[in-house]
């Protein structure tokens, strides 16, 4: 059984640019969630995808947009980037939608220079 | 808006001790919580969970006791062992409905051998 795994694992990136995040689902699991991880503080919820449709978002502004596809595996983009999205995005994937026991990946460090 | 916090930043016990982790929680609707372990370099990982029609439920070393009452949530672990170094978030949402976790800032557990 494949954990769920995101790409790249380090990323730097200049203010305004655009960012595509990847994740790979844990077999099976067929929801994908996203959280941004300042340091030291705790995930903050982006959105939720279950079976390709989002099943609930966070406070985030649109510039933060996601897909899923037909094989669980996720996307999360991000525009026009500032200083402030520098952050670990962490994605994490579950049997269901909803609050169940979720499998977080390792996560992406996102730097934003 | 209404937030997960916890009582204490860091927490250190001496192996073999018993550690108790607190987190007060705001909003009277949540009705499931989760609590999460994450090491330094790696996403959260879970370690249980309970739903608002419970006020105890045990795992292995680990009990998460909720009281409503006064938005309370703790995880207590039986024999503290340094594999247990790392930090502790709580998390609260609703079921049913769009999916919004909120998470705490963590509290950092540290178990001196």
């Amino acid at each position: 059984e494949t954990g769920v795994t995101q790409s790249p694992t380090h990323l730097i990136k200049t203010r305004g640019q655009q960012v595509t995040l990847r994740c790979s689902s844990q077999s099976g699991h067929n929801t994908v969630s996203w959280y941004q991880q300042a340091l030291g503080q705790g995930p903050q919820f982006i959105f939720q995808y279950y079976r390709e449709e989002e099943n609930g978002r966070g406070n985030f502004p649109p510039r933060f947009s996601g897909l899923q596809f037909p094989n669980y595996s996720s996307e999360l983009n991000v525009n026009a980037l500032e200083l402030d999205d520098s952050a670990l995005y962490l994605c994490a994937s579950s049997l269901n939608r909803g609050g169940y026991e979720q499998y977080f990946g390792p996560g992406t460090r996102l730097t934003v220079t | 808006g209404e937030s997960v916090g916890l009582h204490l930043p860091t927490l250190s016990v001496q192996e073999g001790d018993n550690s108790i982790i607190n987190c007060a929680y705001s909003n009277s609707a949540s009705d499931y919580f989760i609590w999460y372990k994450q090491e330094s370099g790696k996403g959260p990982q879970f370690i249980i969970d309970i739903r608002s029609n419970m006020d105890k439920r045990q795992g292995q070393r680990v009990t998460v006791l909720l009281n409503k009452t006064v938005k309370h949530l703790s995880l207590q672990i039986a024999a503290t062992q340094p594999g247990d170094s790392a930090v502790y978030f709580c998390a609260e949402t609703l079921t049913g409905g769009s999916y919004i976790p909120t998470f705490g800032r963590g509290t950092s557990l540290i178990v001196h051998p």
